[in-house]
């Protein structure tokens, strides 16, 4: 069953600006991932960040996590025409180690 | 690129053709996934091996059939497909039962067409 549900679908900005994407999930959790996937390619992990950590940095890359709303933010900062590409959270389900993913945010930048 | 290399990229073959995917991993990870992605879908778990053993079979069709001869190589084998199986499959790889944290490492993917 499908765990996280990324918020919104679709996102278009200009090159320069902030993208700001947001996962929701059902049950509790020990982590959550962040992937990203160029068109028709495979996905590439892009961050994890454990249940008992609030924010982490990777680059332009800031998440946040909230466990009393079981959400999490990314955020790409000063975007670019090569961060486009869909986002996807992933959340293990019940206590299972295998990441659920969900529909992704198609994030497309405008050069 | 990432560790996981799959074969063929591209793949086109008619509903009574036999043909397999196959997904090798360097990584010395214990689990392997296959995964199915169609448009406008939510990533579909469909297999997942760890330490060789299959462990999940997410309500698959019996016309996919995975092998896993070892913990770097894993296969899709296909035969008689309808169209509505046309979709990318991505194999993935992970430490498995034994990690904590499991990130996944993809390969690149096989488009496939059912005519």
């Amino acid at each position: 069953s499908q765990q996280g549900e990324e918020d919104p679908q679709a996102l278009s900005i200009q090159e320069g600006e902030n993208a700001t994407m947001n996962c929701s999930y059902k049950t509790s959790i020990n982590n959550l991932q962040w992937y990203r996937q160029n068109s028709g390619r495979g996905l590439v992990h892009l961050i994890l960040i454990r249940s008992n950590e609030r924010e982490k940095h990777s680059g332009r890359l800031r998440v946040t996590l909230d466990t009393s709303k079981k959400s999490s933010s990314l955020l790409i900062t000063a975007s670019r025409a090569a961060d486009t590409a869909s986002y996807f959270c992933a959340t293990p389900t019940g206590g299972s180690y295998i990441p659920t993913f969900g529909r992704g945010t198609s994030l497309i930048v405008h050069p | 690129e990432t560790g996981v290399t799959q074969t063929p990229r591209h793949l086109v073959m008619g509903m009574t053709n036999k043909k397999s995917l196959k997904c090798e991993q360097h990584l010395g990870h214990n689990a392997m996934y296959w995964y199915k992605q169609s448009a406008k879908k939510p990533l579909e778990l469909m297999f997942v091996y760890n330490f060789k053993e299959q462990t999940e079979n997410n309500s698959v069709p019996s016309r996919f059939s995975p092998e896993c001869p070892n913990s770097s190589h894993l296969f899709l084998h296909l035969h008689t497909l309808q169209p509505e199986d046309s979709a990318l499959y991505l194999c993935a790889s992970s430490q498995g039962s034994g990690g904590v944290y499991n990130e996944q490492f993809f390969g690149p993917g096989t488009r496939l067409t059912v005519l």
